[in-house]
């Protein structure tokens, strides 16, 4: 069966600091992966999504940047941590395009 | 871009009674997607509709996808405190949207014993 990681759980992190969250899928080739975002424990916002190796478009322009260096493996990063970057962070996969995407755990970031 | 309008916002409702909410857009999206979000943890996906007009239940929740292609509901029977969470609805409109999902604001559902 399908199983998706993303860690850490919880992070706490200067303003001014990188980021980097990982997030892997195991028991499938070639999913989409997508970034998600969601503030204040309402509505979720994607802001990055995949369709294979190194290719990541963006939905909205801001502080982070994405990365897929393996089939299964995708990667939220930034170079400087602003406050307004602060939220909870959700990986998810989905196989074909319009099937139904299943979601990490979550991390929750703080930037203080 | 697509956007949906999900309501309502928040139910409080005794354990037992029956739960109703529901999704509309001005866009037609190909597939409709219900989760439930617990606090702190990732939605979990409770019920995938993919053609117009299908009617789909899992245990006590039913959900239909509106024949318009622009709306869809969950129903909730029964209720009991393990309901508690946040609903979401969620669509994908094809074409150029492809594979990104769309969400709903979410639903607060509160069950008293």
């Amino acid at each position: 069966s399908q199983t998706i990681h993303q860690w850490p759980a919880t992070l706490v992190q200067p303003v001014g600091s990188p980021l980097s969250l990982e997030c892997t899928v195991e028991g499938t080739s070639n999913p989409n992966l997508y970034w998600y975002r969601q503030a204040a424990g309402r509505g979720l916002q994607l802001l990055f999504y995949s369709v294979g190796i190194g290719q990541i478009s963006s939905e909205v322009p801001q502080n982070l940047s994405a990365s897929r260096p393996q089939d299964r493996q995708f990667i939220l990063s930034s170079k400087k941590l602003l406050l307004s970057d602060s939220g909870f962070y959700l990986c998810a996969w989905s196989g074909d395009p319009n099937t139904e995407a299943f979601f990490g755990q979550g991390t929750r970031l703080t930037v203080v | 871009g697509q956007q949906l309008n999900q309501s309502p916002q928040s139910m409080f409702i005794q354990e037992g009674e029956d739960v109703s909410m529901n999704c509309t857009s001005s866009s037609i999206f190909n597939t409709w997607l219900w989760y439930k979000q617990d606090p702190g943890e990732g939605p979990v996906l409770l019920i995938a509709l993919y053609k117009a007009g299908e009617l789909t239940s899992n245990g006590r929740l039913t959900a239909q996808f509106g024949i318009t292609r622009k709306d869809s509901f969950l129903n909730i029977s029964a209720s009991i405190p393990s309901d508690v969470g946040i609903y979401f609805c969620a669509g994908q409109g094809g074409g150029t949207s492809y594979g990104k999902l769309t969400f709903g604001q979410g639903t607060i559902l509160t069950v008293h014993p």
